[in-house]
């Protein structure tokens, strides 16, 4: 169990560029979750894959955000022509199953210029 | 008023001491109840999961529900400057609901 594995860990932009970030979760764990915490506050949920459907999404995830999880295996969020408010931290979890804990990687920190 | 309350601290307690954490909550249907510790610059980590309302314990820690005053509680005994990190409370409803709801965390330092 090699835990879920976020790249990269830190990443800084220019106002107005893309970012993509990915996650690998813990292996045979077929939900996968995506997670954005600010300075101060708690995780807030972004969106959830069941293997490779995207079963639900935040309205925090606006259409600049886009996330994909081709093959149900790693991860891709996407943000568009980023934004001053971007700046966060993405975290991604996984479980098996709904009614397991979610364990978390330790995250991509998004600095927008 | 939020889904879950949680006090951000900060709270400072000498090494060996008792740390009481907690956070309150509004809605009625959670039914699982996780503590995570986080780290500066790290993700969080599950330190306890709980269904229902009661006590576990494990090592150090303790964690309790009450589900009729919508209060969890997490317990450090004999706490040690490693300990010494933010404390996230998480919940959920469970079954299709898997979206975990956080408080705001407590930041918690431990001086040897």
């Amino acid at each position: 169990d090699t835990g879920v594995s976020q790249d990269p860990r830190h990443k800084i932009t220019k106002r107005g560029q893309n970012v993509t970030f990915r996650c690998d979760p813990i292996s045979e764990h077929n939900r996968l979750y995506w997670y954005r915490q600010t300075l101060g506050q708690g995780p807030e949920f972004l969106t959830y894959f069941q293997n490779e459907a995207q079963l639900e999404k935040s309205r925090l995830l606006s259409d600049r955000f886009s996330a994909e999880r081709p093959k149900g295996s790693f991860s891709t969020l996407e943000i568009q022509r980023t934004e001053q408010g971007d700046s966060a931290m993405y975290l991604c979890a996984s479980s098996t199953n709904s009614n397991q804990p979610q364990h978390f990687g330790d995250g991509t920190r998004l600095s927008i210029l | 008023q939020k889904e879950v309350e949680q006090d951000p601290g900060p709270l400072s307690v000498p090494e060996g001491a008792i740390v009481s954490l907690n956070c309150t909550y509004s809605n009625s249907a959670f039914q699982y109840f996780m503590w995570y510790r986080q780290y500066s610059r790290k993700g969080p980590e599950l330190l306890m999961y709980t269904y229902s309302s009661g006590n576990k314990e494990d090592g150090r820690f303790t964690a309790q529900v009450d589900k009729s005053s919508k209060y969890i509680s997490l317990f450090i005994r004999d706490s040690q400057p490693s300990d010494s990190a933010t404390y996230l409370c998480a919940m959920n409803v469970g079954g299709s609901n898997y979206k975990l709801t956080f408080g705001k965390g407590t930041l918690l330092t431990v001086n040897p």
